[in-house]
C-alpha cells in the first residue's frame, strides 16, 4: 500500500518564478495538508484541503495557494518566489479517525 | 492557540543509555499529542500518539511517552539508545477548528548517539 507520494523530490527555482508541488495521498485518505519546514525548524502549517475546498489556512501570504482534485490529490502553488521560500515542503494526508501520514517532502531551493 | 515547547535543541547520549526528550504543551482543551521522528532528507514518521486514553503511550522502536496533565508534559523516553535512533524528533499538538484540524510542532530536538 503506497503511502503519501510527493513530486518532485528536489527543485531549484529563481526569485520571482512560480512553482507547483504535487502530492498523492495515502489510499483511503481524503484530506491533504501542506507544511513548510525551514532549515532547522519544525514544520509550519500552510493549509488543508478537504472535498476540493481549502478548509483551514495558516499564517502564509496569498502567494501560497493550493488545489485538491476529485481523486484527493493536491497541488501547492507558490508565486513570486522569495529566497525565504527555500524549505522542505511536506504533504500529509489523513482520513476519518486516521492519523496523519507524511510524505518525504519536496526540497525547494530559491536562488 | 495551542503550542508545544521542546526543551533542548540538541541531546547527546551514549549507546545503551536512557533517552529523554522533553516536551511541554499549552492547550485550553484536552490535547491530542504526537511524537514524530525525522531522519536526514526524509519526511516525518509517527512514533506514538496520545488521544486521551491511557496516559502511558507505547510507540514504535521501543519509545514511549507519558502524558502528565498536572505538568502539561509529554516527554519521550527510551530505556536504551541505539545508534539508529540518531535523528530529529518533533513533538506536536493537534488543534481543531470546527471540522478541521492541524498539527502545531515544536522546534525539534536533534538526538545524537555516541559509542
Amino acid at each position: 500500500d503506497a503511502g503519501v507520494t510527493q513530486s518532485p523530490t528536489h527543485l531549484i527555482k529563481t526569485r520571482g518564478q512560480q512553482v507547483t508541488l504535487r502530492c498523492s495521498p495515502k489510499s483511503g485518505h481524503d484530506t491533504v495538508s501542506w507544511y513548510q519546514q525551514a532549515l532547522g525548524q519544525g514544520p509550519q502549517f500552510i493549509f488543508q484541503y478537504y472535498e476540493e475546498e481549502e478548509r483551514q489556512r495558516g499564517n502564509f501570504p496569498d502567494r501560497f495557494s493550493g488545489h485538491q482534485f476529485p481523486n484527493y490529490s493536491s497541488e501547492l502553488n507558490v508565486n513570486a518566489l522569495l529566497l525565504g521560500d527555500s524549505a522542505l515542503y511536506l504533504c500529509a494526508s489523513s482520513g476519518y479517525r486516521a492519523s496523519y501520514t507524511f510524505g518525504s517532502g519536496t526540497r525547494l531551493t530559491v536562488v | 492557540a495551542q503550542s508545544v515547547t521542546q526543551l533542548g535543541s540538541h541531546v547527546s547520549v551514549s549507546e545503551g543509555a536512557l533517552v529523554l526528550l522533553r516536551c511541554n504543551y499549552s492547550s485550553s482543551v484536552p490535547p491530542y499529542l504526537f511524537w514524530y521522528v525525522q531522519y536526514p532528507n526524509q519526511g516525518l514518521q509517527l512514533l506514538l500518539k496520545y488521544t486521551s486514553a491511557a496516559t502511558l503511550v507505547k510507540g514504535i522502536n521501543g519509545f514511549e511517552a507519558e502524558f502528565k496533565k498536572s505538568e502539561t508534559s509529554f516527554h519521550l523516553t527510551k530505556p536504551s539508545a541505539h545508534m539508529s535512533d540518531a535523528a530529529e524528533y518533533f513533538c506536536a499538538v493537534s488543534e481543531r477548528t470546527g471540522t478541521a484540524s492541524k498539527l502545531t510542532f515544536g522546534t525539534g530536538t536533534r538526538l545524537q548517539v555516541t559509542l
